[in-house]
């Protein structure tokens, strides 16, 4: 079993509609929860960043952290055909230095 | 002010042959890390630099991978004797320190025949 597990989709939206995007994660040392956005043949680009359990905002992107379930979750929210990308979760413990341990990634469609 | 530079970005290689895959980080980066991306995988750590510091090797899948950064900045990742399972989209990242946000180049893609 992986240590996180991501459904690859792909997940098809229309544009406009509230996109959830969802990871679970069995190890309870993570403590930094991160969303990388990746577009086709480019490197991921980091969207969101939190630490510990919690929501953050920034713009139409929330990040929710639930660590007593282990389970993070990426909300877009008026999705644009833009957004079209695969989104990895990515996560790692206090002594982890920069090493991050990946999902396998969900790819988004947005249909116009 | 350019990103994160890997080369070539598509590389086509015979069993068995050497490839050095090339990454030159941000200005002023002290972090560099190498990641593997394979089809429809997330990315799998496998070696980091930071600084004058020892690499962190521990994610290298076999000796015959290596790596070493030049002057604290450009990267060589070396596959020697590479095999088909090495096919995969090799990644470059840096940071500054040790931040949580690291920042990618657009990869190489390795193609093992």
């Amino acid at each position: 079993q992986k240590e996180v597990e991501q459904d690859p989709g792909p997940l098809s939206v229309p544009e406009g509609a509230i996109v959830s995007l969802n990871c679970t994660y069995s190890n309870s040392a993570f403590q930094y929860f991160m969303w990388y956005r990746q577009y086709s043949r480019k490197g991921p680009e980091l969207l969101m960043y939190t630490y510990s359990s919690g929501n953050k905002e920034d713009g139409r992107f929330t990040a929710q952290v639930d660590k007593s379930s282990k389970y993070i979750s990426l909300f877009i929210r008026d999705s644009q055909p833009s957004d079209s990308a695969t989104y990895l979760c990515a996560m790692k413990s206090n002594n982890a230095g920069n090493m991050l341990t990946f999902g396998g990634g969900t790819r988004l469609m947005v249909k116009p | 002010g350019a990103g994160v530079s890997q080369s070539p970005s598509n590389k086509v290689t015979e069993k068995g042959k050497d490839v050095e895959l090339r990454c030159d980080p941000i200005s002023g980066h002290t972090a560099l890390y190498w990641y593997r991306q394979s089809l429809g995988q997330g990315l799998e750590f496998l070696i980091y630099f930071q600084g004058n510091s020892a690499p962190d090797k521990s994610g290298l899948p076999s000796d015959r991978f290596s790596a070493e950064r030049t002057g604290g900045s450009v990267s060589t990742l070396t596959i020697q004797r590479t095999q088909q399972e090495d096919s995969a989209v090799y990644l470059c990242a840096s940071s500054l320190e040790i931040q949580e946000k690291l920042f990618f180049g657009s990869g190489t893609q390795l193609s093992v025949l």
